[in-house]
């Protein structure tokens, strides 16, 4: 059964650093691993989708990578912004399972 | 141009009845699907529809019964409310199915059992 872990669970930082945000998985015979931001009361915008071939896929300051044989993805937000404060969903597709999501690491960026 | 909508936003009702949420998208997408995100924020799948048909259900309970009556609509109805179904509910949808590609997330419906 896939397991998705994000750590840490929450996260504040000054304005203008750089950040990594972690996801762990625990079965590496994924298709697919996505980010997702989550706003408070809204619902969940797609970040990044690294297919199971890919090792990163970048958008702006964002940059996602895949280690798929240790299970991990990590999202590096270069140049924090206090726009960027949401909290950030890692999710992961097996194939034969549907989304699996972790719960997410809450981001704090202070002015 | 909101790409997939949900009515309502918010949904307060007593236990024991029967309520729908609706969803639309205007992206052309052949697939939809509908999650749950409890009160720790533990966002799972429910419901996967594919050109009309359903193709996952996740284990839900009967008294959830989701509708699709054209690829751009996907609506969930839901007998016997009870305490645990609150939660907010969140309709989305894809290009293609199973999970193969991006998907686009409504706003949510966040669902009150009383």
């Amino acid at each position: 059964k896939q397991e998705v872990t994000q750590i840490p669970a929450a996260l504040s930082v000054p304005e203008g650093e750089n950040l990594v945000l972690n996801c762990s998985f625990t079965d590496s015979a994924i298709y697919n691993l996505q980010w997702f931001r989550q706003d408070p009361g809204k619902g969940l915008t797609s970040l990044l989708l690294i297919q199971s071939s890919q090792r990163e896929q970048t958008s702006g300051r964002l940059n996602a990578s895949l280690d798929k044989s240790s299970g991990r993805s990590t999202l590096y937000i270069a140049a924090s912004q206090p726009g960027d404060s949401a909290t950030y969903l890692c999710a992961v597709f097996s194939g034969n399972t549907p989304l699996v999501f972790g719960k997410g690491t809450r981001l704090s960026v202070i002015a | 141009d909101t790409a997939v909508s949900q009515t309502p936003k918010y949904l307060v009702t007593q236990m024991g009845n029967d309520k729908s949420i609706k969803c639309e998208q205007n992206l052309g997408h052949d697939t939809m699907y509908w999650y749950k995100q409890d009160s720790k924020k533990f966002l799972k799948i429910m419901f996967s529809y594919n050109n009309k048909e359903l193709i996952i259900n996740e284990t839900v309970p009967n008294r959830f019964s989701p509708k699709s009556p054209d690829k751009a609509h996907l609506n969930l109805h839901i007998n016997s409310l009870e305490l645990g179904d609150s939660a907010v509910y969140f309709c989305a949808s894809s290009h293609r199915p199973e999970f193969t590609d991006t998907q686009y997330f409504g706003p949510g419906t966040r669902l009150t059992v009383l």
